[in-house]
């Protein structure tokens, strides 16, 4: 499975931009770059993925670097709603050694949001 | 549309009891899945199902059962629960393993095991 890497932990002050960096260093041409974030006690949620081309949708901006190996979810404007762990995953095929459609959870960032 | 819900959201045990945990959808979803996760780790996969009748080991299947008798529902079983299975399981539903789906997770279930 393709690995990503992501900072344990970040902190933001409410209604400023954040930038939460993911490196997929391993990333294959047809891998998907998948966020989903866990607010405090409830399950994980989707919030935005993308192949080349940056993405907006009205949770977050994804900014994908034109190697792929690299990419940046973007928030805005912080709200202490926020406040949860983002993970960054990416999703390969199975004819590429990837798996049936389940996602492959690392740690993710811990994103603190100040008021 | 309630869309993922889970039952029962707490539940203790002792070990060796037996349980069995519910997850439901509503979305006509071919895919679902059962997750744990333990703290201060991202969530791992226990055992998932590509439609109505079959199922599929994940990464942590050992000392669970599953089973998919109607499409909208998935079934976690603990045959003889043991205090490492203490943990929160999250079910979640997709439409398929296009590379594009999202998955939709339930609220999540908290087991403890003594």
């Amino acid at each position: 499975d393709a690995k990503t890497t992501q900072p344990n932990s970040m902190e933001s002050n409410e209604e400023e931009p954040v930038h939460l960096p993911c490196n997929h260093s391993t990333i294959s041409g047809t891998d998907y770059i998948h966020w989903y974030r866990q607010l405090p006690s409830q399950g994980p949620e989707y919030v935005i993925h993308g192949l080349t081309s940056n993405v907006n949708n009205r949770m977050a901006s994804l900014a994908i670097a034109e190697d792929r190996k690299s990419s940046t979810l973007i928030l805005h404007r912080a709200t202490l709603r926020d406040a949860a762990v983002y993970y960054c995953i990416l999703r390969r095929g199975v004819n590429y050694g990837g798996s049936q459609g389940n996602l492959i959870f690392g740690k993710g960032t811990k994103l603190s949001v100040k008021p | 549309n309630a869309g993922v819900t889970q039952t029962p959201k707490f539940r203790v045990l002792k070990t060796g009891q037996s349980m069995t945990l519910l997850c439901a959808q509503d979305m006509n979803h071919e895919y679902m899945y059962w997750y744990r996760q333990d703290p201060g780790m991202g969530l791992r996969l226990i055992h998932y199902s590509v439609g109505e009748g079959t199922t599929a080991k994940g990464e942590v299947p050992d000392g669970y059962n599953v089973s998919r008798l109607k499409k909208q529902n998935f079934l976690l079983g603990l045959e003889s629960a043991a205090p490492s299975q203490t943990s929160v399981y999250f079910c979640a539903s997709g439409r398929g393993s296009d590379l594009r789906d999202t998955q939709y997770f339930g609220p999540g279930t908290r087991l403890t095991v003594l």
